[in-house]
């Protein structure tokens, strides 16, 4: 069965830092890789997701990821961090059906 | 496009009473789920429904927990007897297929406090 693993439960930065956060995935066939954020007291949204098209994803909110099949990761940036963007991140894998399988979860804090 | 409805949004009960959750989804979106998050944790998945009928429901609490889609569109997801472990956010999702896969769409959650 295919899993993702969070490595990082909290990540910090700065106001204007780069953001990092990182996804490994475990699956036996090629993957779908997805980015959630989750602002406090609200439901998850859909930031980004990876469907074998292009190995460099561009969302929403200026963030970008890179799926690297030789790492088995899929790991989530952002060049500037703003302060909107203190939230959940969680990772996701599916095989493209009804099968989605969510990471722990990286709390991310911007600090000013 | 309105977005993945959920009610109530909070909700305190005592443990051993009942509660019952609903989840309207996105129009013309025939999968639906409902998650359980607990605090700290990434969502699990209680039950899957392809239009009114059940795909997946593994991993749910079947001696307390019942959720149901009778007429594939709108869901209810029931706790009967609650316990203090219960206490998450209960999160309402819909999905349908294009031409990339599958990509599932949440509402903003119920979330549960049992005293």
């Amino acid at each position: 069965a295919q899993s993702v693993t969070q490595l990082g439960s909290h990540v910090s930065v700065s106001e204007g830092a780069l953001v990092l956060l990182r996804c490994n995935y475990s699956s036996s066939v090629p993957p779908y890789l997805f980015w959630y954020v989750q602002y406090p007291n609200q439901g998850l949204q859909l930031l980004l997701k990876y469907t074998s098209a292009a190995t460099l994803v561009k969302g929403i909110n200026g963030f970008e990821a890179e799926f690297k099949k030789s790492e088995t990761s899929f790991h989530l940036t952002k060049p500037s961090a703003h302060m909107s963007d203190a939230a959940e991140y969680f990772c996701a894998v599916s095989h493209g059906g009804n099968d989605m399988r969510f990471g722990a979860g990286t709390r991310l804090t911007v600090k000013p | 496009e309105a977005g993945v409805a959920q009610s109530p949004r909070y909700k305190i009960i005592e443990k051993r009473q009942s509660v019952a959750f609903w989840c309207n989804p996105i129009s013309g979106h025939a999968t639906l789920y409902w998650y359980q998050q607990i605090l700290g944790q990434g969502p699990k998945l209680l039950i899957q429904f392809q239009n009114n009928g059940v795909v997946d429901d593994s991993q749910l609490p079947k001696d307390r927990f019942s959720a149901e889609r009778l007429k594939g569109v709108d869901s209810t997801l029931k706790i009967q007897p609650a316990k203090l472990e219960d206490s998450a956010v209960y999160l309402c999702a819909s999905s349908f297929f294009d031409r990339v896969g599958n990509t599932i769409y949440f509402g903003e959650g119920s979330w549960l406090t049992v005293v």
